[in-house]
């Protein structure tokens, strides 16, 4: 069965960081595509990055040079590290999947994680 | 990047089918086969229900169904039910090489 657990959120200060992690079960990180999605609260799912089964990454422009996404082979787990966070920043933060079954190359999100709350607030 | 715009509320009776569009540039919605719908309940994560415009998930229902026409996709709901009321997100793959979501459409019914 596959599975996604998010973890890492928490009260942050402005400017702090933060690293989230996705442990992932059921399937192979290293041969999916990955996104962090996020959503503020009572806000629309914002995209934020994505890492291809290549290793190649990108990312939304709210967020470059900010945050860097990653993944652990050998824990078969993805994480997100958070730099310069802002109050803009805090959302439910979400990792997603995507479909096998589309040659799309992001979006399509087949499973997602329950989600982990990031606060930025003095 | 901006949103995809999609209604802010959309409703119908059960029984009754309803459509929601979601606008967006050549840069993404009309310019790939790439567009997504989510079906999001209060407090849960989002449900995958339409991928590749008009592509069904095996285990989701028939009533659920997408198109697309030139920069605009919709998502028809059709012999609506109450446990369709929700919240709706369209998606698209884009020119950057990201994705982009719609502002979200929050689907009451009577």
């Amino acid at each position: 069965e596959v599975q996604l657990v998010e973890s890492g959120g928490g009260l942050i200060q402005p400017g702090g960081s933060l690293r989230l992690s996705c442990a992932a079960s059921g399937f192979t990180v290293s041969n999916n595509y990955m996104s962090w999605v996020r959503q503020a609260p009572g806000k629309r799912l914002e995209w934020v990055s994505v890492i291809h089964s290549d290793g190649s990454t990108y990312y939304a422009d709210s967020v470059k040079g900010r945050f860097t996404i990653s993944r652990d082979n050998s824990k078969n787990t993805l994480s997100l590290q958070m730099n310069s966070l802002s109050a803009e920043d805090t959302a439910v933060y979400y990792c997603a999947r995507s479909s096998t079954v589309t040659s799309a190359p992001t979006g399509a999100f087949d499973y997602w994680g329950r989600g982990t709350l990031v606060t930025v607030s003095s | 990047q901006s949103a995809l715009t999609q209604p802010a509320s959309v409703s119908g009776s059960p029984g009754q089918s309803i459509t929601i569009s979601c606008t967006g540039t050549s840069n993404d919605v009309g310019g790939y086969k790439y567009v997504s719908w989510y079906q999001q309940h209060p407090g849960k994560a989002p449900k995958l229900i339409i991928y590749d415009v008009s592509d069904r998930p095996s285990a989701v229902s028939n009533r659920f169904s997408g198109s697309k026409s030139g920069n605009t996709a919709s998502l028809t709901i059709s012999g609506l039910q109450a446990e369709d009321e929700a919240d709706y997100y369209c998606s698209s793959y884009t020119s950057s090489n990201t994705e982009v979501f719609g502002g979200g459409t929050k689907l009451t019914v009577l």
